[in-house]
């Protein structure tokens, strides 16, 4: 059981390039989420699934896409890279997202130049 | 406006000492209140799941209060060793029409020997 993993660790672009970041999870959790974490700062919501097919935006969605074509499997799309997206990005899955705990993958740190 | 504001900001202490870290929120409704430990690269580990019923909630050394009449929490460390030293986030539930997470900037909590 691996829980939430995410690849790459690390990433670096340059502005206007266009990359996924990937986030998978094996606990058969209904609930996902993609939150950037930056520096004086709580996580941010970016977007959230709550089953196959389904996709919404959550608080700062702009220049990012999802998709949720499995249950265990919820990428990142970032469409062209700009200097602002310069941020760790969590991924996390529940069963559902009002009354139990998230777990969260370790992280991808991306730098955008 | 629904926050979550922690204190302190960053906060040192001596491997053996006790320590209490603090939550204030102004969301509403909530149903929910959670604490997390994120050590440094890593994502967030969920520490405790309080509802709003529930006054107090233990995890071995980390014991979390709360007081929904007055709209804060605390989390409490005993005995604290090395490995404590990590930032603890508090995030609240808010239970509206949305119904989302809503995250403070967290504590840094550094335990010198």
């Amino acid at each position: 059981n691996a829980g939430v993993t995410q690849t790459p660790k690390f990433q670096v672009l340059k502005t206007g390039q266009s990359m996924t970041l990937q986030c998978a999870q094996d606990m058969n959790h209904e609930y996902m989420s993609w939150y950037r974490q930056d520096p004086g700062m709580g996580l941010r919501l970016i977007h959230y699934s709550v089953g196959a097919g389904i996709t919404d935006q959550g608080e700062v969605p702009n220049g990012y896409n999802v998709s949720r074509s499995t249950t265990e499997d919820f990428p990142l799309r970032l469409l062209s890279a700009a200097p602002s997206q310069t941020s760790v990005y969590f991924c996390a899955s529940s069963s559902d997202r009002s009354s139990y705990e998230q777990y969260f993958g370790p992280g991808t740190r991306l730098t955008v130049t | 406006k629904n926050q979550v504001e922690q204190s302190p900001q960053s906060l040192i202490i001596l491997e053996g000492k006790n320590c209490t870290l603090q939550c204030n929120y102004t969301v509403s409704p909530f149903s929910n209140l959670r604490w997390y430990k994120q050590d440094t690269g890593r994502g967030p580990v969920s520490l405790t799941i309080m509802t709003f019923s529930e006054n107090t909630k233990s995890n071995g050394r980390y014991t979390a209060t709360l007081d929904a009449d007055t709209k804060q929490s605390s989390l409490h460390i005993t005995a604290s060793q090395l490995s404590d030293s990590a930032s603890y986030i508090c995030v609240v539930y808010f239970s509206g029409n949305t119904g989302k997470l809503i995250f403070g900037q967290g504590t840094t909590l550094q335990v010198k020997p």
